[in-house]
């Protein structure tokens, strides 16, 4: 089964700062997607970026981006130029791109609790 | 085009008791799943459905029961509540059952069981 592994509970920067997140996952599949999501108190889902596992190259999205490492089975978060809006619960998730009993599943991390500081 | 909406947004039931949580789902979606998502943890897919069907389910009881409807909102019962069962339900809708498409998500319903 695939599993998805945030290892900081909390983080926290400095406004204008950046930061980055960690999330590792396991897999047997060559085939997935990777998200974070963004899951601030509103409690709605949001998502932030998305990476397809056969494109080499790192998605980047405005003051987000990430770091693919097919290998190693990581997929970090970097925020840049954070702002206060950025504060939030950020979950990692896997998906599988093969058509299966898990079809459409996400698999989610336990979540790191951003903190952005003025 | 409106977004994903639930209801209700907060309840409390007590234990035994049985709760309907409600979702429509974004326009133009015909796939629905719902999550658990208990404090402190990230979301556990509960079951998918497609065009009115189940299609695919978690690692939950058979008292989560779900129904999909022909305007592809959707519903999640919950019978012989148990206090472990308190927790953040999100749906969630998409496009079709593809893995390609983005997952649209509702704010919740918060259930707590005492």
């Amino acid at each position: 089964a695939q599993t998805v592994t945030q290892s900081q509970p909390e983080m926290s920067v400095q406004e204008a700062e950046t930061v980055t997140l960690s999330c590792t996952y396991d897999t047997s599949e060559s085939d997935y997607y990777l998200f974070w999501y963004k899951q601030p108190p509103s409690r709605q889902m949001i998502l932030v970026i998305r990476q397809e596992a056969y494109k080499q190259q790192n998605a980047t999205e405005n003051r987000f981006s990430v770091n693919f490492q097919k290998a190693a089975k990581s997929f970090s978060l970097k925020i840049s130029d954070s702002q206060l809006g950025d504060a939030a619960m950020y979950f990692c998730a896997y998906r599988s791109a093969v058509y299966s009993s898990t079809l459409g599943r996400l698999y989610f991390g336990r979540g790191t609790q951003l903190t952005v500081w003025p | 085009e409106t977004g994903v909406t639930q209801s209700p947004t907060h309840l409390i039931k007590t234990r035994g008791q049985q709760v309907t949580l409600r979702c429509s789902s974004q326009s133009g979606h015909n796939t629905v799943s719902w999550y658990q998502q208990a404090l402190g943890q990230g979301p556990q897919f509960i079951f998918q459905y497609y065009r009115e069907e189940e299609n695919g389910r978690g690692n939950f009881p058979p008292r989560f029961s779900g129904l999909q409807f022909p305007n592809y909102s959707s519903e999640l019962n919950v019978n012989a509540l148990e206090l472990d069962d308190s927790a953040l339900y999100l749906c969630a809708s998409s496009l079709d059952e593809s893995n390609t498409g983005e997952l649209f998500f509702g704010e919740g319903s918060r259930l707590t069981v005492l």
